[in-house]
């Protein structure tokens, strides 16, 4: 069964605007992972936090972690048609195992 | 981060017939992954792949479905076997190093069993 849940399944906007998608999860947590899959292809991973960290940044993505609520979520600032993609979070519930287990996933439209 | 190449990229199979996917990496690892994701679906761990020893399979996953090899370091094989239409997927490799947490993905193989 899936960890986590991500909300929502999919979200069409317009260039240049913020996109946030959130993830909920279900036990506690080694870190939580983003990636990014264009049309079926190869995950692009995005960015890790770990459970001890609130809050991430990399180039115009944010992702927060709040684990009393077990939920992340992803922001994807000044949003480009480039953006378009599906998005995965994936926890990893082991401190050495590194088995992920992945979100249902959010598509992402980015309209010119 | 690793570089991860997959052979092949995709195929359309005949049912009944097993296919072997390849996953090479540049640099030697630690871990070493395999993920199915079905059409239109999130990815699913099938197994851990051990070097030298027999992989790891999650509930679900036997090795007589999906045979893994992993002979060194730095290259993995599964091989879907018997097929049927309902083994049509991407299949994913991915790797991690140990000490480290990010897992980095290949491009996947997209099947296509008839």
């Amino acid at each position: 069964s899936q960890q986590g849940e991500e909300d929502p399944q999919a979200l069409s906007i317009q260039e240049g605007e913020n996109a946030t998608m959130n993830c909920s999860y279900k036990t506690s947590i080694n870190n939580l992972q983003w990636y990014r899959q264009n049309s079926g292809r190869g995950l692009v991973h995005l960015i890790l936090i770990r459970s001890n960290e609130r809050e991430k940044h990399s180039g115009r993505l944010r992702v927060t972690l709040d684990t009393s609520k077990k939920s992340s979520s992803l922001l994807i600032t000044a949003s480009r048609a480039a953006d378009t993609a599906s998005y995965f979070c994936a926890t990893d519930v082991t401190a050495a195992g590194n088995k992920l287990t992945f979100g249902g996933g959010t598509r992402v439209l980015v309209k010119p | 981060s690793a570089v991860i190449s997959q052979k092949p990229s995709r195929d359309i199979c005949q049912r009944g017939t097993s296919l072997t996917i390849q996953c090479q990496v540049d640099s030697q690892v630690t871990m070493m992954f395999w993920y199915r994701q079905q059409p239109g679906q999130s990815l699913t761990l099938i197994a851990t792949a051990n070097q030298g020893s027999e992989a790891t399979y999650e509930s679900g996953f036997v090795i007589d479905k999906f045979p893994i090899s992993r002979p060194n370091l730095t290259f993995s094989t599964l091989t879907v076997s018997n097929m049927s239409p309902e083994d049509s997927s991407i299949y994913l490799c991915s790797v991690a190093s140990q000490g480290r947490d990010t897992q980095y993905f290949g491009p996947g193989t997209r099947l296509t069993v008839l």
